[in-house]
């Protein structure tokens, strides 16, 4: 059985720190990495996507890659009331996975507190 | 540029009920995928289409069947509503078939259904 692990949280930080969101994934075949937003009532929105080890950033997104331990991570830095979300961790299985699926984490909560 | 559109947004069913979710995309997609999203549980694959043609099952498929009307459209059916389907349920698609696909998945607004 495939995995993607996140601690559901909630994990509370205040404005204008740094969030630090992390993913564990059982499936070393794994080749894709995404980090979707939603808030509460609405659809999963892509904010980043990873592919490579190493660091991606995206205005004031992060995200991590470090496939020998495999762990993907996404930091938030000045982190606004708006950020306040469940982030999703998803991951593509690639050449074992069978086509296009993604595997998704079960999120975490963040709130960010004035 | 209306990305997945997905009808209806909310419906109520009484147990027994067949009713069918409706989901489209305008942006030339290969593939899509329908899901369901429960407390707890995350985003859980009921079947996908990974081309115009093929349908697979995945991680939760008893009690659904689908239909990949065309390329635009992709539909998911409950021959038999039960109270255990009530759940939020997301099409998706993703631009390209096959089997080394690294593109990310576009998530339709969602349809929220009640089965009493």
């Amino acid at each position: 059985q495939k995995e993607v692990e996140q601690n559901s949280g909630p994990l509370s930080v205040p404005e204008g720190a740094i969030a630090s969101l992390n993913c564990t994934y059982s499936d070393r075949g794994s080749q894709s990495f995404f980090w979707y937003r939603q808030y509460s009532g609405k659809s999963p929105e892509l904010i980043m996507s990873i592919y490579s080890n190493g660091d991606k950033e995206d205005g004031r997104f992060t995200a991590q890659l470090n496939k020998a331990s495999q762990y993907v991570s996404l930091l938030i830095r000045d982190s606004q009331p708006s950020d306040s979300a469940t982030y999703l961790c998803a991951v593509n299985a690639g050449l074992t996975g069978g086509g296009n699926k993604l595997t998704f984490g079960t999120g975490t909560q963040l709130k960010v507190e004035l | 540029n209306a990305g997945v559109t997905q009808t209806p947004k909310f419906q109520v069913l009484k147990t027994g009920q067949s009713m069918t979710l409706q989901c489209a995309q305008d942006m030339n997609h290969n593939s899509m995928y329908w899901y369901r999203q429960d407390p707890g549980m995350g985003l859980r694959l009921i079947y996908y289409s990974a081309s115009e043609g093929t349908t697979d099952k995945g991680e939760v498929p008893n009690g659904y069947n689908v239909s990949r009307l065309n390329k635009r459209e992709f539909s998911l059916r409950l021959e038999s509503a039960a109270p255990s389907q009530t759940s939020v349920y997301f099409c998706a698609s993703n631009p390209y078939g096959g089997r080394l696909s690294n593109q990310p998945q576009h998530f339709g607004d969602g349809t929220r259904l009640s089965i009493l």
